[in-house]
């Protein structure tokens, strides 16, 4: 059966500086695999996903992601972070059944 | 515009109440979804429509039903059955790609 491990509850990042949220998922073959966000109180948005090719996946909002097969990974990154970017975000595995991981609750502190 | 609107955005109910939470699109996609969400447990999917009068149990059906007679609606009906029903509740659509509404919170009082 198909699940998404986020093994980090909530993170709290610097303003400026780097992030990355790890993202481990089970699944039989090639996975879909994507990463979404949410605001307090408000749906989920999609960031960026990958479905072949290649591995390095850019996103919207400065995000992107690395889809590692052998870690079974696909970790989020952004390079520098905002205030803004302070939310929950979701990891989500899956072809026409997406099935989410627990989501990364991100602080960012000034 | 096109999106996906879901009604009421907060909900009430007594113990013992059906409630219907409402969503529409007009992103004329086939797919629709009826994801629960509760604080630590991520997105749990409760029902889903592939195409118009068909619909599947999810992973937490239970005391959840659903129906599919436009393609633009997919209304989510939490029965007197469902032991826990304060969530919040997300609908999505999907064309490869998910896309979500704004939510629906219930509150059971």
């Amino acid at each position: 059966a198909q699940s998404v491990t986020q093994p980090d509850i909530h993170i709290t990042v610097s303003e400026g500086a780097s992030l990355e949220l790890r993202c481990n998922y089970s699944y039989g073959a090639t996975p879909y695999l994507f990463w979404y966000v949410q605001s307090p109180g408000q749906g989920l948005q999609l960031l960026l996903k990958y479905f072949s090719g290649d591995t390095l996946v850019q996103g919207i909002k400065g995000f992107e992601a690395e889809f590692k097969r052998s870690q079974s990974s696909f970790n989020l990154r952004k390079p520098s972070v905002h205030w803004s970017d302070a939310a929950e975000y979701f990891c989500g595995t899956g072809g026409f059944k997406t099935i989410f991981g627990a989501g990364t609750r991100l602080f960012v502190k000034a | 515009d096109g999106g996906i609107t879901q009604s009421p955005k907060y909900l009430f109910r007594k113990e013992g109440q059906n409630v219907t939470l409402s969503c529409e699109q007009n992103l004329n996609h086939d797919a629709m979804y009826w994801y629960r969400q509760d604080p630590g447990q991520g997105l749990r999917l409760i029902y889903y429509s592939q195409i118009v009068n068909d619909f599947q149990k999810g992973d937490i059906a239970e005391g959840y039903s659903v129906s599919r007679e436009k393609k633009e609606s997919f209304p989510l009906t939490v029965t007197s059955a469902q032991k826990n029903p304060t969530a919040f509740y997300l609908c999505a659509t999907s064309n490869g790609e998910l896309f979500f509404g704004e939510g629906s919170r219930l509150t059971v009082l």
